[in-house]
């Protein structure tokens, strides 16, 4: 089974300061990773997919990618009390299962 | 927008029972997939489907089975319910193919909050 960890947390920050969201896979091949922001009694919803190394921002989002050390981050900027979720890593292997970590909870304290 | 529509949010069933869970994606993916998520052991794959009337197992299929027989409808059918089949159900798809690319990513349905008694 291919393995997708993440810090559990639950991790809070001050309003407006940065958030920072690890995780990490075990499936060399993998091609596609992506971020899924989870809100309470939600279903899971893309904000953020990366397939190079470096990085890629979207607004206050910016994923990092470094496959040689198996390693994606979500960075999210000025946090505000609207991105307090749970945020999933998920990783798309060589075919087309989708793997997911167990997610990390962020809550922004106003 | 893919919309990926669940027929029912929440369900109380008795164990025992034969319970039905549909999904509906209206963007004509290929893929279609259902997953549990439980506390503390995020989203567990339950079946996939690449095709109509094609499935494969994912990590824990027991106690599942699961029908394509239209590309648009993946259904999750639980054959006798069970207490520990009390879960949060959600069913996803993709649009397919091997390749990378920005259209190739996972979409999922509202859930399927599923209680047995």
């Amino acid at each position: 089974q291919k393995e997708v960890e993440q810090n559990s947390g639950p991790l809070s920050v001050p309003e407006g300061a940065i958030a920072s969201l690890n995780c990490t896979y075990s499936d060399r091949v993998s091609q596609s990773f992506f971020w899924y922001r989870q809100y309470s009694g939600k279903s899971p919803e893309l904000i953020m997919s990366i397939y190079s190394n470096g990085d890629k921002e979207d607004g206050r989002f910016t994923a990092q990618l470094n496959k040689a050390s198996q390693y994606v981050s979500l960075l999210i900027r000025d946090s505000q009390p609207s991105d307090s979720a749970t945020y999933l890593c998920a990783v798309r292997g060589s075919g087309n299962q989708f793997y997911f970590g167990t997610g990390t909870s962020l809550t922004v304290i106003p | 927008d893919v919309k990926v529509t669940q027929s029912s949010r929440y369900l109380v069933k008795r164990t025992g029972e034969k319970v039905f869970l549909e999904c509906v994606q209206d963007m004509d993916h290929e893929n279609m997939f259902w997953y549990r998520q439980d506390p503390g052991l995020g989203l567990r794959l339950i079946y996939f489907s690449y095709d109509v009337k094609m499935k494969e197992k994912g990590d824990i299929p027991e106690g599942y089975s699961v029908s394509r027989e239209k590309k648009e409808r993946f259904s999750l059918i639980l054959e006798s319910a069970s207490t520990n089949q009390t879960s949060m159900y959600l069913c996803a798809s993709s649009p397919g193919g091997a390749g990378m690319g920005g259209a190739n990513v996972l979409t999922f349905g509202a859930g399927s909050r599923l209680t047995v008694l």
